[in-house]
């Protein structure tokens, strides 16, 4: 089967980092994508990693390793808005996206 | 200038009863998804539209319908609502179904089925 492993919450303190990991386990892989849902709204793209490495957009950052089925996603100096779930999505061979259940970034000041 | 709309926002509604979900973009994208949300937040994939044409149907009871009357308007039809049911459903377009397409979502519709 397909699957897609994160942790369930994490908490952090405004102005520090944090990195939340997303390890997958899916038929082929044509990109992994990380989204931002804040409670009540509907998902925003943050990221897309198809190759090896890190990429990086301003306070966030994305890294993918194919060979290990890995990736994490990067906050830096942390908002009160940054207080959010971040989903990870791995496309899989028939280009379908498979989601994991996201974890819930608590931000505290 | 919406890029992906849905109506209505807020459907309560009771069991038994049938309702539709509306879903327009004016990106201009090819492929329209409908995705299904519970409570514990894990994001469902129910359908998606390549072109008006049909191109994932998962594993979804027969009461649930998509239409496609073009490629911007992708309608959800649900029969004999049940329980279950509730939901947040959203609609996503993108350009199309390549890897790196992202996929762009609507503000979602609230379902509660009494």
């Amino acid at each position: 089967g397909q699957n897609i492993d994160q942790p369930t919450e994490m908490t952090a303190t405004e102005g520090a980092i944090v990195q939340i990991n997303c390890t997958y386990q899916t038929s082929g892989f044509n990109g992994l994508f990380w989204y931002q849902q804040h409670a009540g709204e509907a998902p925003t793209f943050l990221s897309y990693n198809v190759l090896d490495g890190l990429e990086e957009k301003g306070r966030f950052s994305s890294f993918l390793s194919r060979s290990k089925g890995y990736s994490y996603l990067l906050l830096k100096e942390l908002q009160m808005k940054d207080s959010a779930s971040y989903l990870c999505a791995v496309k899989d061979s028939n280009y379908q996206l498979i989601w994991g259940a996201g974890t819930k970034l608590i931000i505290k000041p | 200038d919406t890029a992906v709309s849905q109506t209505p926002k807020y459907l309560v509604t009771q069991m038994g009863n049938d309702k539709s979900i509306k879903c327009e973009q004016n990106l201009g994208h090819d492929t329209m998804y409908w995705y299904k949300q519970d409570s514990k937040k894990f994001l469902k994939i129910m359908f998606s539209y390549n072109n008006k044409e049909l191109i994932i149907n998962e594993t979804v009871p027969n009461r649930f319908s998509p239409k496609s009357p073009d490629k911007a308007h992708l309608n959800l039809h649900i029969n004999s609502l049940e329980l279950g049911d509730s939901a947040v459903y959203f609609c996503a377009s993108s350009l199309g179904t390549g890897g790196s397409e992202t996929q762009y979502f609507g503000p979602g519709t609230r379902l509660l089925v009494l």
